[in-house]
């Protein structure tokens, strides 16, 4: 079955350095995300991607965040300069066109010292 | 924009009792409803999901209602198993692909031997 696959599974860095999560979708799927969940919380979602754009982010995607499609098969999330409350697992997800499920992958753990 | 709530936050079963999860959410032009588990350190997987034209569908063990007119929606699961045990989100969309998941906070659910 085919899955939505993330590296690293777990980084860890230090303030204010630059982190990129990468993510490789489900070959067929047309529309990406990044969720994050902190620690004993909910999923929250960062941002949509689709047609090489953002469709939509949410108030936590600021400027300190990214997102690109560089090859047709990765999607990456760039944090530039990583804070403390950045500490979370940041999970991927894509989907069909019209289907509204979301495949997420298995995370990556980020901690943020 | 959307607000999803579910409760309760924990619930604890004996081994072959039912479980109810409840959400309500708030935007009325949500129309896709899934579930999700998420076993610990483990991905959010879909259960089961319901969309808008419907009031209940079922999957052997698992069920979910929805009350449009009510904006609440509920899963329902029947001779409950400790490998039930884990954390169920209920999640709100426009389903169309590029529309968010709005995630309730979790209900852990524990199902004792």
């Amino acid at each position: 079955e085919p899955e939505v696959t993330q590296t690293p599974s777990h980084q860890v860095t230090q303030m204010g350095q630059e982190v990129i999560l990468r993510c490789v979708p489900i070959s067929n799927h047309l529309y990406f995300y990044w969720y994050r969940q902190i620690l004993g919380q909910k999923v929250e979602f960062l941002v949509s991607f689709y047609n090489n754009e953002i469709s939509e982010k949410s108030e936590i995607f600021d400027d300190q965040f990214s997102v690109e499609r560089p090859d047709g098969s990765n999607f990456t999330l760039k944090i530039r300069s990583t804070k403390l409350e950045d500490s979370a697992m940041y999970f991927c997800a894509s989907s069909v066109l019209n289907t509204g499920e979301l495949f997420f992958g298995e995370g990556s753990r980020l901690t943020v010292l | 924009g959307e607000n999803v709530e579910q409760h309760p936050s924990t619930l604890s079963v004996q081994e072959g009792d039912s479980a109810v999860i409840k959400c309500t959410y708030s935007d009325s032009a949500s129309n896709y409803f899934p579930w999700y588990k998420q076993e610990l350190g483990k991905r959010p997987q879909l259960i089961i999901d319901i969309r808008s034209n419907v009031g209940e569908k079922k999957d052997q063990r698992i069920a979910v209602t929805l009350n449009k007119t009510a904006k609440h929606f509920s899963l329902h699961i029947t001779e409950t198993q400790p490998e039930d045990s884990a954390v169920y989100f209920c999640a709100a969309s426009r389903e169309g692909g590029s529309e968010k998941l709005v995630f309730g906070k979790g209900t852990k659910l524990t199902v004792n031997p």
